[in-house]
């Protein structure tokens, strides 16, 4: 299994700001996922990163709200930017395990104001 | 794309009692997944389905996939207050491991 880590876990941003999470992986993978979980929703696939190319991006999610670095097999970052209150949500980074499992890390939790 | 169903949306039980969750898909699953989800937190993996008729069990945890692989029941038995949570069903979307998410069951235990 992989151990994930994020930060920061938590966070209350001012409107027409940005945030940067960061997500950390105890062990190489090729792809990781970034996911929103709106208050009191299931969670939706943002993009996925895989290291050397840029982001994949699901329909309704844009590069330019969302841009998303991938410096290496162990580490990610998703920044929010130009933030507004709809954005308030937890984000989580999953990887890719042995077997088509699936981790994920603890999600950052954003309240935008 | 796919939709997965699940049902009910939450379940209140006594402690002790056994439970059945359901998740339904609009599309043949590649593979099924089951999540818990602690309130704000992150998600627990409890385990894949891949085969129709397959059935796995963890500790008290037992979800199968129906021979048609379109849905899949997740039941547990002799409910305990740890295992409340919201489970969430997840598919795969055949081969890149993005995973769909269902709409969630939130389960509460009462001691």
């Amino acid at each position: 299994s992989a151990v994930i880590s994020q930060k920061p876990s938590r966070d209350i941003c001012q409107r027409g700001t940005s945030l940067t999470i960061q997500c950390q992986v105890d062990s190489q993978v090729t792809m990781m996922f970034w996911y929103r979980q709106q208050p009191g929703q299931s969670l939706t696939l943002i993009a996925t990163a895989n290291q050397g190319s840029e982001a994949t991006y699901e329909s309704g999610f844009v590069i330019d709200k969302f841009p998303i670095s991938r410096p290496n097999l162990t580490f990610s970052t998703l920044t929010v930017s130009n933030m507004s209150p709809e954005d308030s949500s937890i984000y989580l980074c999953s990887v890719e395990g042995g077997g088509y499992e699936q981790y994920f890390g603890p999600g950052t939790r954003l309240t935008v104001t | 794309s796919q939709e997965l169903e699940q049902s009910p949306q939450s379940l209140i039980v006594q402690e002790g009692k056994n439970l059945t969750i359901n998740c339904t898909s609009s599309k043949t699953l590649y593979g099924l997944y089951w999540y818990k989800q602690k309130y704000g937190e992150g998600l627990i993996f409890l385990m894949m389905l891949q085969k129709g008729g397959e059935e796995k069990s963890h500790e008290k945890i037992t979800a199968k996939l129906d021979e048609k692989k379109q849905q899949s029941s997740l039941h547990i038995t002799a409910s305990q207050p740890s295992h409340a949570g919201i489970y969430l069903c997840g598919a795969d979307d055949g081969g890149y491991q993005k995973v769909t998410f269902g709409t969630g069951t939130k389960l509460q235990v009462i001691p």
